[in-house]
């Protein structure tokens, strides 16, 4: 196991345009965050999932933005007529999703997005 | 609501010096804390996490403790080197709830001068 990995790793874009990140998570993890970052602030969360069911979405999310995850194992999040303030790393983390005090999530690379 | 304060924002300090990195926190009704680090462009890396029973845990040169009552944490790293430079991150589940969701300060920037 190689550990939670992301695709791409860059994306450049122009404003307008839809595009599709993948987030592979730890191969026995149930749960699937989805995070954003912008320059100079800590992540901000968007969204997660417990297996194939999304529990919860961010206000961050507009209408633009939808989250997949349709068997449970890798994710989806799309950003529709992209604006620069969506320029931002998109970052996924992972976790066994048991619970409890001692469980930390595993985060990806990270997609870079920047919106021309 | 659940805020995380860092402080400072950043830091340089010469190799070879020990150095402390705050973390502060306004619901102490947490179940865990988690210190990150951040290289440049890259992922998180999950350094220490502090259980809530817990006041401090060790790894190697890091040291990070916890006070809930206070609502703080601290980071300590020993002997620094040019490799500990990078983005720190203090973060916590968000309070009441156990479904691991975390709240993220905005780091500390840590520049070693060799």
């Amino acid at each position: 196991d190689t550990g939670v990995s992301q695709d791409p790793r860059h994306k450049i874009t122009k404003r307008g345009q839809n595009v599709t990140f993948r987030c592979d998570p730890i191969s026995e993890h149930n749960r699937l965050y989805w995070y954003r970052q912008t320059l100079g602030q800590g992540p901000e969360f968007l969204t997660y999932f417990q297996n194939e069911a999304q529990l919860e979405k961010s206000r961050l999310l507009s209408d633009r933005f939808s989250a997949e995850r349709p068997k449970g194992s890798f994710s989806t999040l799309e950003i529709q007529r992209t604006e620069q303030g969506d320029s931002a790393m998109y970052l996924c983390a992972s976790s066994l999703g048991a619970g409890g005090p001692q469980e930390t999530q595993y985060f990806g690379p990270g997609t870079r997005l920047l919106v021309l | 609501k659940q805020e995380v304060t860092q402080i400072p924002a950043a830091l340089s300090v010469p190799e070879g010096e020990n150095l402390v990195l705050n973390c502060s926190f306004t619901d102490s009704a947490i179940y865990n804390l988690q210190w990150f680090r951040q290289d440049p462009g890259k992922g998180l890396t999950s350094l220490l996490l502090i259980q809530s029973s817990q006041r401090e845990q060790t790894s190697g040169r890091l040291n990070a403790s916890l006070d809930k009552s206070s609502g703080r944490s601290t980071l300590y790293i020993a002997a620094s080197q040019p490799g500990d430079s990078a983005t720190y991150l203090c973060a916590v589940p968000r309070n009441r709830h156990r479904d691991d969701k975390i709240i993220f300060g905005k780091g500390t920037r840590l520049h070693i001068l060799p």
